[in-house]
């Protein structure tokens, strides 16, 4: 079947903007997870998802990150107010059930802000 | 929160030659322990993972030990070949006693680099 997809697969925006990134899962697959990883960096945690509940958000930077994931499938990451910080590229990964199981990582968005 | 520290950032193998990446973890409980590939402008993917109840495993040119007693673990790639060439992470999950979390702690990577 068809492996994770997110949109968009480039995004620039102006400082002060709302941007959406949308990650599709692996069908089937419970677990969701939102990394992000700036230029020649490691993988950041972001938040993860069980279904569509969000227990831990604790990897958010600031208030102005949200995430929702609906119907146990498509998840939304929010960035609001975009600073020229939060130029990266942002990952999503599903797995089966947990975290370990393998993660199955999307092509990601790389997000610039000007 | 868990630690996961990776060693080298950078390693530089002639083609044929053997590498070894080395990654440590602060939480005992940790009990799965994958490694990703990733290059240059693509999406991390898994070669390898051990699970707490083995010491080693191996898969082709690529094994993966584990000393739980010293929580270290590493990657052994053998017989180099220029697409090894990437960006290997570690990883290890915490929180898994104190019901805290459900996320993989990542190292931050080696570069490794084979050269014909």
């Amino acid at each position: 079947g068809a492996g994770v997809s997110q949109s968009p697969s480039n995004k620039v925006t102006e400082k002060g903007k709302d941007v959406e990134l949308r990650c599709d899962p692996i069908s089937g697959h419970t677990a969701l997870y939102w990394y992000r990883q700036s230029l020649g960096q490691g993988l950041e945690f972001l938040i993860y998802f069980q279904g569509n509940s969000a227990p831990d958000k604790s990897g958010l930077p600031s208030d102005r990150f949200s995430a929702e994931r609906t119907g146990g499938s498509v998840s939304t990451l929010t960035i609001q107010r975009t600073q020229q910080e939060d130029s990266a590229v942002y990952l999503c990964a599903s797995s089966l059930v947990s975290n370990v199981d393998e993660q199955y990582f999307g092509p990601g968005t790389r997000l610039t802000v000007t | 929160g868990e630690n996961v520290e990776q060693h080298p950032s950078t390693l530089s193998v002639q083609e044929g030659d053997s590498a070894v990446i080395k990654c440590t973890y602060s939480d005992s409980a940790s009990n799965y322990f994958p490694w990703y590939k990733q290059e240059l402008g693509k999406r991390p993917q898994l070669i390898i993972d051990i699970r707490s109840n083995v010491g080693e495993k191996k898969d082709q040119r690529i094994a993966v030990t584990l000393n739980k007693t010293a929580k270290h673990f590493s990657l052994h790639i053998t017989e180099t070949q220029p697409e090894d060439s990437a960006v290997y992470f570690c990883a290890a999950p915490w929180g898994l006693l104190t019901g805290g979390g459900n996320k993989l702690t990542f190292g931050t990577g080696t570069q490794l680099k084979v050269e014909l």
